[in-house]
């Protein structure tokens, strides 16, 4: 089946640190793959998204992800973490029902 | 440019009387999507319109919710009668076309008691 795969449910990352917030996917063909945040108290904010070509994508907010298919993965990353980062980030793909997002992480980071 | 609206922004109401949330989506976008959304876990789709057609409708519980977007622009989404395990978030979200990146509304917190 297809599907995304956030292996873990909480980041804790010092301010200044760089993080990682991990995805896998399982889709058959090119997938299309996104980044989503969820800030307390809103909606989800789009960040990111990888159609095709360049495997390394900036987005919103200083944050990039780095699509490898060998590992399929398409983890989210960013240099130096800020206390305002601090939210729930999705992984999503576009699948038959548009949007089958992962079970989220929640990033932690630490002033 | 505005973004997705949703009314109301949080409703408490008690087990089996009926509720109704509206969202606006962003203006041109063609497509407009209902997720529902529980405590700590990514958003699920209810249902999708293309303009004023629902084409995705297959994970609405159809016995008690309904949803209409008559003029392919606004969209209403009821559930009646809500129960106790309807409390969730429900978030609208829209997008210019189904394979583009989707913005999503501040959602509508519904607590049933």
């Amino acid at each position: 089946a297809q599907s995304v795969a956030q292996p873990e449910d909480q980041v804790n990352v010092a301010e200044g640190n760089p993080l990682t917030v991990k995805c896998t996917y399982s889709v058959s063909g090119n997938p299309y793959l996104f980044w989503y945040v969820q800030y307390p108290n809103r909606g989800l904010q789009f960040l990111l998204k990888y159609i095709t070509g360049d495997n390394l994508v900036k987005g919103s907010y200083g944050f990039e992800a780095e699509f490898n298919k060998s590992q399929t993965s398409f983890h989210l990353k960013k240099p130096s973490a800020l206390v305002s980062d601090s939210a729930l980030y999705f992984c999503a793909y576009p699948g038959n029902t548009p949007l089958v997002f992962g079970k989220g992480t929640r990033l932690s980071v630490i002033a | 440019e505005a973004g997705v609206v949703q009314s109301p922004r949080y409703k408490i109401i008690e087990k089996k009387q009926p509720v109704a949330f509206w969202c606006n989506p962003i203006s041109g976008h063609n497509t407009l999507y209902w997720y529902l959304q529980n405590l700590g876990q990514g958003p699920e789709l209810l249902i999708r319109y293309e303009n004023e057609e629902a084409v995705d409708d297959s994970q609405l519980p159809k016995d008690r919710f309904s949803a209409e977007r008559l003029k392919g622009v606004d969209s209403t989404l009821k559930i009646q009668p809500a129960e106790l395990g309807d409390s969730a978030v429900y978030l609208c979200a829209s997008s210019f076309n189904p394979s583009g990146e989707q913005y999503f509304g501040p959602g509508t917190r519904l607590t049933v008691t």
